[in-house]
């Protein structure tokens, strides 16, 4: 079974903070991506990598970067945490014409 | 550019009774078509995929949809719902041709399924 982790299930950090949430997927797959889910909004998509050190923004990549060194590693990145980044987080890799597979996701508290 | 839109946001329904989740969706090329589910405080969970071939696909638990090219519509359904189905589903798209919507899955706002006893 493909495996996607996320490093953090709860993260709670102060306004302005640089914060760093880790994603690792275990099947070689070529493709991640990281989402934001709210309520009523659905997931929305803030980037996603097709090849190590490639990187394409998503619909919404205002106040975020991401980072991946790796073939397995792909990091999103906070510049300045804010309170309106309250969201969880959602990792998700996928290879080809597959469906993409999900992490457990990470639930970011902004105060 | 590609949009999904689901038109129920939430979903009463009591135990045993068939249930339907609608998506519609729109694209200019060609797409493949996604039913996940989130159990609360969890990740999402593929139920069915469209990708080519039969326009009836039959997924995990007992779901099934429909996809229908003419109407841009991919809804979900299942004959007798139980407790367990109490989750959030989502519907996504994505392109299957070239074009800067390749690669990218897009989702619908979710429709939250709650199964009464």
């Amino acid at each position: 079974d493909v495996k996607v982790t996320q490093s953090s299930r709860y993260l709670v950090k102060r306004t302005g903070e640089k914060v760093f949430l880790e994603c690792v997927q275990d099947m070689d797959h070529e493709n991640m991506f990281w989402y934001r889910q709210d309520p009523g909004l659905g997931l929305r998509l803030i980037y996603f990598s097709y090849d190590v050190k490639m990187k394409e923004k998503g619909d919404i990549p205002e106040g975020y970067s991401v980072s991946r060194e790796k073939k397995e590693r792909f990091s999103l990145i906070l510049e300045s945490a804010s309170t309106n980044q309250t969201s969880m987080y959602l990792c998700a890799s996928r290879q080809d014409v597959s469906e993409a597979f999900f992490g457990q996701g990470t639930r970011l508290t902004v105060v | 550019a590609q949009s999904v839109t689901q038109l129920d946001s939430q979903v009463p329904v009591f135990e045993e009774a068939p249930v339907e989740l609608r998506c519609n969706y729109s694209s200019s090329v060609s797409v493949y078509l996604f039913w996940y589910v989130q159990y609360p405080n969890q990740g999402l969970q593929l139920l069915l995929k469209y990708l080519s071939g039969s326009t009836l696909v039959k997924g995990i638990n007992g779901f099934e949809a429909e996809f229908n090219k003419s109407q841009t519509s991919f809804h979900l359904r299942k004959p007798s719902v139980h407790i367990s189905d109490t989750a959030e589903y989502f519907c996504a798209v994505r392109a299957n041709a070239g074009g800067t919507s390749y690669g990218k899955l897009t989702f619908g706002q979710g429709t939250i399924l709650t199964v009464h006893p």
